[in-house]
């Protein structure tokens, strides 16, 4: 079984420049997280999806960033404009689903790490 | 709002001996899920155990176990026989099973070193 992929795996850019992120989930996952892990901190969930709806975005600073799971399948993450404290390893991470009290395991990605100069 | 301490940023053990790693958590539910996640070196979190707060008996994957005390809300990991394999970022976090979003808390890590 394909484990969730990521791309691309390192980026850098300057401030104010924009960043897109994509990953593809486990299939038939319905659940989607996007983390961000600043050096040094655990990681912070940013948003999750139920197939193609936003289930929390609370911790999603929706002023420069975006998140979208069209199909309910893979999912781009996009930052606009960069700040330099963006610079973190963005994590996407898939289980089957979440809108049951019943465990469902989280499988993470490798990650896109972000420098922002 | 919940959240999960970790006090310990980071730990050595030597080789085949047995290292805790602790975590605290605050929450006033009754019903959730904790776990211990493993971070090597750029490499993908994975995860090594977990434990249902409804269950007493603590959860033991191979040389993983843990010590949970709900009414202390604390969950240590102990890893029995320590491996070079088994350096990494140990993360603990938690997971609430009453109705709502179910999202993940986690903490800021503990990084293990293995001493050969």
């Amino acid at each position: 079984e394909a484990g969730v992929a990521q791309s691309p795996r390192y980026k850098i850019i300057e401030k104010r420049q924009s960043v897109a992120f994509w990953c593809n989930p486990i299939s038939g996952h319905a659940t989607l997280y996007w983390y961000q892990q600043i050096l040094g901190q655990g990681p912070k969930l940013l948003i999750q999806f139920q197939n193609n709806g936003v289930v929390d975005d609370s911790q999603l600073p929706k002023d420069r960033f975006s998140a979208e799971r069209l199909k309910g399948v893979d999912s781009t993450l996009k930052i606009q404009p960069a700040k330099l404290e963006d610079s973190a390893v963005y994590l996407c991470a898939s289980s089957l689903r979440i809108l049951s009290s019943s465990y469902n395991e989280q499988f993470f990605g490798p990650g896109t790490r972000l420098t922002v100069l | 709002a919940q959240t999960v301490t970790q006090s310990q940023p980071e730990m050595s053990v030597q080789e085949a001996e047995t290292v805790t790693l602790s975590c605290t958590y605050d929450t006033s539910e009754s019903d959730y899920y904790l776990f211990w996640y493993k971070q090597p070196p750029s490499r993908q979190m994975i995860l090594v155990i977990r434990q249902e707060a409804y269950k007493q008996q603590n959860a033991t994957e191979n040389r993983f176990s843990v010590n949970f005390q709900k009414a202390a809300k604390s969950f240590s990991l102990k890893i029995s026989d320590s491996q070079l394999g088994d350096a990494a970022m140990y993360f603990c976090a938690y997971r609430s099973s009453e109705s709502g979003t179910y999202k993940y808390i986690f903490g800021t890590g503990t990084r293990l070193k293995v001493l050969a």
